[in-house]
Formats: C-alpha cells, sequence, structure tokens
C-alpha cells in the first residue's frame, strides 16, 4: 500500500461546482502540503500544515481551501470551481518537528483534475 | 525569497551518454537543496538531497550532484543514462527564511533515445 494516497485520481467536473480532494498518510509525519502542477511550471504550492492545529497559506492560495481533520488526513477543497484550476494536484508529507528539521517530503500519485 | 531556475527545459540525450540538468537558486540563507524525479502519471520521488556537509551528493539510480555555493547551483549528473531514467526533473530548495518550504523549479524534461 502507498503510504501517502490520494482520492480520487482522476475527477471530471463543471464550473462552479464543489470539489474536495483528499489525502491520506500512513508515514506518522506531521507536515503535510498540496501543490498543483501546471505544464511548464513546476510544482506551486497551494497550503501546507505542520500539525493538526497548524494552516498556512501558501503561493496560490486563492479558490482553495484545507481542512487537516487528523494527523493522517489533509484535505483540499475548491469551493466554486473554475476552468483555470484544472491541474495535477499532489498531496506531499513530511517528517521534523523543530524549524531547523528539514526533512525531504514524500508525495502521493496525483489527483487530475478537470474543470469543464 | 528563493527561487530556482532550471537552465534547460527539455534534454535530449542518447542512451549511455553522459547527461548534466543545471539548476542555479537564489536565497539569503543557507540553504537546502533536492533534487525529485517524476515518471509518467506517478508523483514526485526524492533524488538527492544536500542539507549539510560534503558538496558532492550521491542519490538512487546513479545519480549525483555537486553544491556550489559560490556559483549558487546543483546541477544534476549521471555518466551514463539508461532508456528508463526517461522523466522530469525537479529542482527543489529551501530555507529558514521560508520556513523551510520548498520552491521548485519549472522541470527539466530529461528523453533518453536509444
Amino acid at each position: 500500500d502507498a503510504d501517502v494516497t490520494q482520492t480520487p485520481r482522476n475527477r471530471i467536473t463543471k464550473t462552479g461546482k464543489r470539489i474536495m480532494l483528499e489525502c491520506s498518510q500512513t508515514k506518522g509525519h506531521d507536515r503535510m502540503y498540496w501543490y498543483r502542477q501546471d505544464p511548464g511550471l513546476g510544482l506551486r504550492l497551494i497550503y501546507y500544515s505542520f500539525d493538526v492545529k497548524d494552516i498556512n497559506k501558501g503561493e496560490i492560495s486563492d479558490g482553495y481551501s484545507v481542512s487537516r481533520q487528523a494527523q493522517a488526513k489533509f484535505s483540499l477543497s475548491l469551493e466554486s470551481a473554475i476552468p483555470n484550476q484544472t491541474a495535477l494536484y499532489f498531496c506531499a508529507t513530511s517528517a521534523g518537528r523543530g524549524p531547523g528539521d528539514n526533512q525531504p517530503q514524500h508525495f502521493g500519485d496525483g489527483t487530475r483534475l478537470s474543470i469543464l | 525569497a528563493q527561487s530556482v531556475t532550471q537552465l534547460d527545459s527539455q534534454v535530449p540525450v542518447f542512451e549511455e551518454a553522459p547527461v548534466e540538468l543545471r539548476c542555479n537558486y537564489s536565497s539569503s540563507v543557507s540553504v537546502y537543496l533536492f533534487w525529485y524525479v517524476q515518471y509518467p502519471n506517478q508523483g514526485l520521488q526524492l533524488l538527492l538531497k544536500y542539507l549539510s556537509g560534503s558538496t558532492l551528493v550521491k542519490g538512487i539510480n546513479g545519480f549525483e550532484a555537486e553544491f556550489n555555493k559560490s556559483q549558487t547551483s546543483f546541477h544534476l549528473r549521471k555518466p551514463s543514462v539508461h532508456i528508463s531514467d526517461t522523466a522530469e526533473y525537479f529542482c527543489a530548495v529551501s530555507d529558514r527564511g521560508s520556513n523551510y518550504k520548498l520552491t521548485f523549479g519549472k522541470g527539466t524534461l530529461l528523453t533518453v533515445n536509444p
């Protein structure tokens, strides 16, 4: 079984719909992240969470919200989807507790989201 | 603010040839540097990382990278590539000023031809 699991893997929906992407992990990591990947742009950070009570905006948080339901679960919501949110979305986790504890991130296989 | 520039968006090479994928970064403080690989329809996998110590870092699948502070570079190299190395490669940087968040480059597509 994968350490970082994203559901669904693919989703096609219409403009204006509310969408939730889910991420769960079995690595026991405190830190979780949501990115979007667009061709030619690399990965950009949407939101991140360093523990259950900590939520932070990333580079491109407008139009998105998140919920950290438990240490192992971090969901991303699009309240009213628009076509330019069509992208590949990745969840990632990392270990580390203090500000100087910088550990590599581990990624899920991604959710391909298409908004018509 | 930190940033990463991957100088080549695409690098085509023949099998068994050497390859170098270039990465330059900017940061005002000490940095941590990473290379990730993304195979088709998969997430990113860590190839190697530089946190401190030796500037020559060895990773998985025969890749290595050298941290050059004076040139603010972290180029990825492999002496002999295989068809299976065809993938997209991402350089990433984090530092204390960004609360250790990762900033990614735009990626380099390595295509290994027979």
